[in-house]
């Protein structure tokens, strides 16, 4: 089951920001990553370590975290970041990686 | 280029076993921990499994502890997860991710395309 909460959808002509609500024991603990799942595809890495772009992931993204919250903001939208994302944190009461229940974000 | 590759996915009843590959390649396989995630059809994604670098950590969600089985194998780059007493909550897509570093906590980095799992009779 999913610990950490998003909402179930974004949108935005040109920006917008997801939220990723946790714990003490997750997010307030552990670093937080952040994937993009376009339709059809497996999940690709957007963020690491709360606000790290790995190579070849644009500066339009950019990943937060404050206290048991997190939030990946994307600006300048462009119709190819309309997909699935999620967030990610290894929860130490459950000894397991816990996944948000994920974000649609549509382009406007 | 880093390349994870899974396969065995298949149809399989309820009750039954199956048990899944991971090819490894384009990086140094025992300095990374491997974990599996899931995807029921047009839901969210699921943690499964992770398995360190050295092979000795070893976690699994409660949803699957007791029934799968996760291992690697050095010499063959290989990653395999065994599916036991699958029931059709099992159903989804497995994805074969490789980790940061040789820790099983350190984060997803590299998913695989992932292979299909149903389960029905």
């Amino acid at each position: 089951q999913s610990v950490l909460t998003q909402p179930p959808s974004a949108s935005g002509g040109q920006r917008t920001t997801i939220s990723c609500s946790g714990s003490s024991s997750n997010i307030g603990n552990n670093y937080v990553y952040w994937y993009q799942q376009l339709p059809g595809a497996a999940p690709t890495l957007l963020i690491y370590k709360n606000n790290q772009r790995p190579s070849g992931v644009p500066d339009r993204f950019s990943g937060s975290k404050s206290g048991t919250s997190a939030s990946l903001a994307i600006s300048g939208l462009r119709s190819e970041d309309e997909a699935d994302y999620y967030c990610a944190a290894w929860d130490d009461s459950l000894s397991g990686y816990v996944f948000g229940t994920g974000t649609k974000v549509t382009v406007l | 280029e880093v390349q994870v590759v899974e396969s065995g996915g298949d149809l399989v009843q309820p009750g039954g076993s199956l048990r899944l590959s991971c090819e490894a390649s384009g990086f140094t396989f025992k300095n990374y921990a491997m974990s599996w995630v899931r995807q029921a059809p047009g839901k969210g994604l699921e943690w499964v499994s992770s398995i360190s670098g050295s092979g000795d950590v070893i976690y699994y969600a409660d949803s699957v502890k007791g029934r799968f089985t996760v291992s690697r194998d050095t010499s063959n780059n290989a990653l395999s997860l065994q599916m036991n007493s699958l029931t059709v909550d099992d159903a989804a897509v497995y994805f074969c991710v490789k980790m940061f570093t040789a820790d099983w906590y350190a984060g997803f980095d590299y998913w695989g395309q992932g292979t299909l799992v149903t389960v029905s009779s």
